[in-house]
């Protein structure tokens, strides 16, 4: 199979600190990582794609500054919420995907395995 | 650039009756059309997927969906439904080279005993 786990699953925190959550594919190699953004009852948004070794990939309105993002590995990628305040909470999600079918360097399969979430909460 | 509307932000059924969740797709180029499901504080799991091929698509769980390209829609249907299938539900479009999915505002199921 194709795990992805998040961690924490929850995490309370004061505004004004920061808070990092940790995103591990398991059992397989993780080219790209995506981290979405999800407010409640409400559709996942696309936040950044992370590619191993290189920066992150930011969508528009999303403030690099504020939502680091780090992959040191094939298999971790990591999101450190800066300063965070109350508008900050949210349940933030990650995926992960082997590979790109067609693209060189690897077949891969293209399916996108995502994570059990995180759900941040700033006092 | 891709979009997807799903009609219907909530459908409630009867157990045993047919679900029918409704997904249409804007893309330029011929698209990658998913199916999530999500439990309450989970992740999402994937129910299928469309890529190439055969458009009737065969998922987890006894649903299935059918791309048709004439109607850009990919509706997700089940025969019957169980109380299991209570949940939200997204449908995802991507461009085939890069997989960056763009999600539907989703669904809430509910089943009624």
């Amino acid at each position: 199979g194709a795990v992805v786990s998040q961690h924490p699953s929850w995490v309370i925190c004061k505004s004004g600190t920061s808070v990092k959550i940790e995103c591990r594919s398991l059992d397989f190699q993780a080219t790209t990582m995506f981290w979405y953004r999800q407010f409640p009852k409400q559709s996942l948004m696309l936040m950044a794609t992370s590619n191993e070794g290189s920066k992150a990939t930011y969508e528009q309105g999303v403030e690099k500054d504020k939502f680091l993002i780090n992959h040191a590995s094939l298999t971790l990628s990591t999101l450190t919420v800066t300063s965070a305040h109350p508008e900050d909470s949210s349940f933030y999600i990650c995926s992960a995907t082997k590979g790109f079918p067609g693209l060189a360097g690897g077949p891969g399969t293209g399916e996108l395995f995502f994570g059990e979430g995180s759900r941040l909460t700033v006092l | 650039a891709q979009s997807v509307t799903q009609l219907g932000s909530h459908v409630s059924v009867s157990e045993g009756a047919l679900v029918l969740l409704r997904c249409n797709y804007s893309s330029s180029v011929p698209p990658y059309l998913f199916w999530y499901v999500q439990y309450p504080n989970q992740g999402l799991q994937l129910l299928l997927k469309y890529t190439t091929g055969a458009t009737l698509v065969k998922g987890i769980n006894g649903f299935e969906a059918e791309f048709k390209k004439s109607e850009t829609s990919f509706h997700l249907t089940k025969p019957s439904a169980h109380m299991s299938d209570a949940a939200e539900y997204f449908c995802a479009v991507s461009e085939p080279k890069d997989y960056k999915l763009s999600f539907g505002a989703g669904t809430t199921v509910t089943v009624r005993a």
